[in-house]
């Protein structure tokens, strides 16, 4: 169990610009979760896949969000024309099963300037 | 839907001081709850969890938490602190089928002084 990891740890982009950032889950975990932190909130959930299938959006995952797992692996989330609001830290988490508790990565601090 | 309320943003304790950090929940359905840790600088842990059976539920450092479905509360509980155990902690609750998504409350820091 080497843990989740995410890359990269931190990205600082200029308003506009397109991100990626990508999570490496458990490697027997079929569930992937996206959520995203701000300064004084707890996580805030964004999107989760079982295995390829994304299940569940929030209403928070605008359309310049999206989240994609390919092979029920590792997954991408891209945040397109990134705007000041979008700078927060992007936490990946993954499950055994649909109830099992979390295990989340360091996650990706994102700063938009 | 769930939420979860953590009614306390910031609590500073002494050392070997007792703490309670408290949680309330809300669900049309039966639920599992989770305590998770985030010490400075790092990534969520999960410190305990309650999904059924007994109601008092132990982490291996020492926390503790009460579930009490009437209250719908989750405190966590510890007698003693250590300054070690300066952190934040978070609230969670997940339903029992229906949506899988985790949803945790705001936190609340604890501050272990000398």
């Amino acid at each position: 169990d080497t843990g989740v990891s995410q890359d990269p740890r931190h990205k600082i982009t200029k308003r506009g610009q397109n991100v990626t950032f990508r999570c490496d889950p458990i490697s027997e975990h079929n569930r992937l979760y996206w959520y995203r932190q701000t300064l004084g909130q707890g996580p805030e959930f964004l999107t989760y896949f079982q295995n390829e299938a994304q299940l569940e959006k929030s209403r928070l995952l605008s359309d310049r969000f999206s989240a994609e797992r390919p092979k029920g692996s590792f997954s991408t989330l891209e945040i397109q024309r990134t705007e000041q609001g979008d700078s927060a830290m992007y936490l990946c988490a993954s499950s055994l099963t649909g109830n099992s508790p979390l295990h989340f990565g360091n996650g990706t601090r994102l700063t938009v300037t | 839907a769930q939420s979860v309320t953590q009614l306390d943003s910031q609590v500073p304790v002494f050392e070997e001081a007792p703490v309670e950090l408290r949680c309330n929940y809300s669900s049309s359905v039966s639920v599992y709850l989770f305590w998770y840790v985030q010490y400075p600088n790092q990534g969520l842990q999960l410190l305990l969890k309650y999904l059924s059976g007994s109601t008092l539920v132990e982490s291996i450092n020492g926390f503790e938490a009460e579930f009490n479905k009437s209250q719908t509360s989750f405190h966590l509980r510890k007698p003693s602190v250590h300054i070690s155990d300066t952190a934040e902690y978070f609230c969670a609750v997940i339903s029992q089928g229906g949506s899988e998504k985790l949803v945790f409350g705001k936190g609340t820091k604890l501050t272990v002084n000398p």
